[in-house]
């Protein structure tokens, strides 16, 4: 079974500082989905980037971007130019190409400092 | 806008009292999952539609229920809630290839 793991369970960075979550996982699939979550407090569940392991090219969303080692079975998140707004829990979650199970990390909770 | 929405946002029931949560969506999305969400925790599935195929997690008690009548909507049944029932209740949906969008959640507490 495909398992998700964050080993920072809190975080906290300066205000227009950077950061990166951590996150690993463990498949023996070749073809898959990795995705970085945000949920504030209280607040909706949103989709902050996505990464199809058939590409090399590390995807970038403004601000956020990701560090994919697909043998290392690892999907790094870096928050630039860190913003309040940034404070939420962030999850990592997997999915297989052919499936539609979302396996999900523990999340990390990411604190920003003014 | 698409989006997924979930009725009610907060639920309150008694110990006992079936409960029933409703998710719809806009997204024309042909998979649609149910999970619950305790205090700083990771969703847990509970079960997903693939279309009208129902999917259920093994560890879903069988208190748990749900229906999808048609593409649009989606509900949760819980027959006969428990205090350890009390939770956030998270709605989300999908393409067969893509990622999931997710509803409000629904708040429930459980007297």
């Amino acid at each position: 079974a495909q398992t998700v793991t964050q080993s920072q369970p809190e975080m906290s960075v300066q205000e227009a500082e950077t950061v990166t979550l951590s996150c690993t996982y463990d498949t023996s699939e070749s073809d898959y989905y990795l995705f970085w979550y945000k949920q504030p407090p209280s607040r909706q569940m949103i989709l902050v980037i996505r990464q199809e392991a058939y590409k090399q090219q590390n995807a970038t969303e403004n601000r956020f971007s990701v560090n994919f080692q697909k043998a290392a079975k690892s999907f790094s998140l870096k928050i630039s130019d860190s913003q309040l707004g940034d404070a939420a829990m962030y999850f990592c979650a997997y999915k297989r190409a052919n499936g539609q199970n979302f396996v999900f990390g523990p999340g990390t909770r990411l604190s920003v400092l003014p | 806008d698409a989006m997924v929405i979930q009725n009610p946002r907060y639920q309150v029931t008694q110990f006992g009292k079936p409960v029933t949560l409703s998710c719809s969506q806009t997204l024309n999305h042909n998979v649609m999952y149910w999970y619950q969400q305790k205090s700083s925790q990771a969703p847990k599935l509970l079960f997903h539609y693939y279309d009208k195929d129902f999917n259920n997690e093994a560890d879903t008690p069988d208190n748990f229920q749900s229906r999808r009548p048609n593409t649009s909507f989606c509900f949760l049944d819980i027959r006969s809630p428990g205090l350890g029932d009390a939770a956030m209740y998270l709605c989300a949906t999908s393409r067969t290839f893509g990622e999931q969008y997710f509803g409000p959640g629904t708040r429930l507490t459980v007297t």
